[in-house]
């Protein structure tokens, strides 16, 4: 089955900086790649997505990348705030049938302010 | 549009007894999600139905975990009988159906402790 990983598990920076999160997948028909964010007590809410036909998709201040070639994606976030500060988590997905993501282990954002 | 709702939010039991969740997708979803999400990890994928049948049922444990969707609508996730390794937080996801992967919408979650 499908395997993601994804680091760093904690990340720190300064307000304003810019923050990225890696992660690789094993599984070679996974077609879709979503971001998550999960602020404590809560479900995780998608931030952004991206799909195999495409290398990079842009939302105001988030971005993320797909190599997959390499089988791996990431997610840059610039001009951090405060109320980015949580738990972040990167999936994979095939596209029909068994749909269901398989997560990363999560990376703890802190925008020092 | 109102989202997925899931109760209890919270529930506290002794290992050994039963315990069940409910879901109520977003209206219109014919896919939903049961996902298992231990303090400090990813959620993980329990239980995909599809409208009332099940597409997906490889990780959940089936000597203690069962799940049904009622009428393809509502959803029930059971265990009986729970252990102290089933803390954890269940989330509920639902998703509409089309031609490829959409947008999972999860519920807050049950936060269950065993004691």
């Amino acid at each position: 089955g499908e395997n993601v990983e994804q680091h760093p598990s904690t990340l720190s920076v300064q307000e304003g900086d810019s923050a990225v999160i890696k992660c690789t997948y094993s599984d070679s028909a996974s077609n879709y790649f979503p971001w998550y964010k999960q602020e404590l007590g809560k479900g995780p809410q998608l931030i952004i997505d991206i799909r195999s036909n495409v290398g990079e998709k842009k939302d105001q201040r988030i971005a993320v990348t797909l190599n997959k070639t390499a089988k791996h994606f990431s997610l840059h976030i610039t001009e951090t705030q405060p109320e980015d500060s949580a738990v972040y988590f990167c999936a994979a997905s095939r596209g029909t049938g068994r749909r269901a993501l398989t997560f990363g282990s999560g990376t703890r954002l802190q925008v020092q302010p | 549009e109102a989202g997925v709702a899931q109760s209890p939010r919270y529930k506290i039991i002794e290992k050994r007894q039963s315990v069940a969740f409910w879901c109520n997708p977003i209206s219109g979803h014919a896919t939903l999600y049961w996902y298992q999400q231990i303090l400090g990890q990813g959620p993980k994928l329990l239980i995909q139905f599809q409208n009332n049948g099940v597409v997906d049922d490889s990780q959940l444990p089936k000597d203690r975990f069962s799940a049904e969707r009622l009428k393809g609508v509502d959803s029930t996730l059971k265990i009986q009988p729970a252990k102290l390794e089933d803390s954890a937080v269940y989330l509920c996801a639902s998703s509409l159906e089309g031609t490829g992967v959409g947008e999972q919408f999860f519920g807050p979650g049950t936060r269950l402790t065993v004691l």
